[in-house]
């Protein structure tokens, strides 16, 4: 059965400088990973996702993730970050094969001035 | 393009009280999740829908959780009786098409609920 593990619950960070947000996943079979944001008092939306293909993925908001099947990980990079990423973000992966996505606890970014 | 709408944005109850949350999903959209989201917890599946059936709801508590969308579209997700570990955010989302795993989930506000 698949599980997502975000490692940090919260990352603080000084504006523009680079962030890491770590995500492991158990899966045995081939997976599809996804990379959501919530802002405050918003709904989530999507930042990137991994389907197949090269596993260097760009998204939204100048946000990458780099799919590592070795190591079952898919972390969330952004080489210089903003006041206004301060927000939480979940890690999701469906599973080939299976129906449904899981989410990880997410990780709170607070990226301070 | 209108977003996922969903209400009321937020409620309180008392314990064995009933609720209901009302979602309407992004235009053309087949498929509509609703999510459960706990405090400190990411989303958890509760139910999805293709049109109008149902694709999985092996986490939703059927003695006291049900939803239905009706004609494919609205969906309306109901606790009766309400238990005090039903406080949370229900988020309920939506995807173009059917193959669900890889699509695009747009989700709505969300519903705040506290049980009291």
């Amino acid at each position: 059965a698949q599980s997502v593990t975000q490692l940090d619950s919260q990352v603080p960070v000084f504006e523009e400088a680079p962030v890491e947000l770590r995500c492991n996943y158990s899966s045995s079979v081939s997976v599809y990973l996804f990379w959501y944001v919530q802002y405050p008092n918003q709904g989530l939306q999507l930042l990137l996702k991994y389907l197949s293909g090269s596993t260097l993925v760009k998204g939204i908001n100048g946000f990458e993730a780099e799919f590592n099947k070795s190591q079952t990980s898919f972390h969330l990079r952004k080489p210089s970050v903003h006041i206004s990423d301060t927000a939480e973000y979940f890690c999701a992966v469906s599973e080939g094969g299976g129906f449904k996505t899981i989410f990880g606890a997410g990780t709170r970014l607070f990226v301070k001035a | 393009e209108a977003g996922v709408a969903q209400s009321p944005r937020y409620k309180i109850i008392e314990k064995r009280q009933s609720v209901a949350f009302w979602c309407n999903p992004i235009s053309g959209h087949a498929t509509l999740y609703w999510y459960q989201q706990i405090l400190g917890q990411g989303p958890k599946l509760l139910i999805q829908f293709q049109n109008n059936g149902v694709v999985d709801d092996s986490q939703l508590p059927k003695d006291r959780f049900s939803a239905e969308r009706l004609k494919g579209v609205d969906s309306t997700l109901k606790i009766q009786p309400a238990k005090l570990e039903d406080s949370a955010v229900y988020l309920c989302a939506s995807s173009l098409g059917t193959v669900f795993l890889t699509d695009t989930q747009y989700f709505g506000p969300g519903t705040r609920l506290t049980v009291l």
